[in-house]
């Protein structure tokens, strides 16, 4: 079957730094993204890794290893607003996206 | 401004009643996608929509029905046979479908509520 595990929350400070992990076993992969989603909100998208390695945007950075099925997202100099779900998604062999559930991220002042 | 629009926002419903969702987008954009969100689960696949008047069940297909007669609308009716409708809804759209960096954009979602 497929899968996407990520942690289910996490806690950092503002003006931190936070890695938010994606582990992940599917049916062939086109790409993993990152979406940003607050609460009862629509997710909005952050980034977009198809190739091994870094892609950095601003204060968020992607990190990608197709070998070891392995991505996460580094946000740094968190702000209170950063303070939302991160959702991990693979597209595979069909194009679809399969998502994982999401890391609900708190930042504490 | 280009965007998708759901509508409404909020919807209670009685058991037993067929409701149907709205989505439109002004994007221009082929894809069209219907995900149901559950608290603790990942987003999943209802239907999707590569081109007008052809569409594909996605994973959990079962007591929900879609349309695809124009471009722009793409909307979902929940039947009565589908067992645990009350769920928060998200309609999405991509450029394409396919390979590529072709994000999928949101709407705002309808939080469906059936007593």
């Amino acid at each position: 079957g497929q899968n996407i595990d990520q942690p289910t929350e996490m806690t950092a400070t503002e003006g931190a730094i936070v890695q938010i992990n994606c582990t992940y076993q599917t049916s062939g992969f086109n790409g993993l993204f990152w979406y940003q989603q607050h609460a009862g909100e629509a997710p909005t998208f952050l980034s977009y890794n198809v190739l091994d390695g870094l892609e950095e945007k601003g204060r968020f950075s992607s990190f990608l290893s197709r070998s070891k099925g392995y991505s996460y997202l580094l946000l740094k100099e968190l702000q209170m607003k950063d303070s939302a779900s991160y959702l991990c998604a693979v597209m595979d062999s069909n194009y679809q996206l399969i998502w994982g559930a999401g890391t609900k991220l708190i930042i504490k002042p | 401004d280009g965007g998708i629009t759901q509508s409404p926002k909020y919807l209670f419903r009685k058991e037993g009643q067929n409701v149907t969702l709205s989505c439109e987008q002004n994007l221009n954009h082929d894809a069209m996608y219907w995900y149901r969100q559950d608290p603790g689960q990942g987003l999943r696949l209802i239907y999707y929509s590569q081109i007008v008047n052809d569409f594909q069940k996605g994973d959990i297909a079962e007591g929900y029905s879609v349309s695809r007669e124009k471009k722009e609308s793409f909307p979902l009716t929940v039947t009565s046979a589908q067992k645990n409708p009350t769920a928060f809804y998200l309609c999405a759209s991509s450029a394409t479908m396919g390979w590529g960096s072709y994000e999928q954009y949101f709407g705002p979602g309808t939080r469906l509520t059936v007593t």
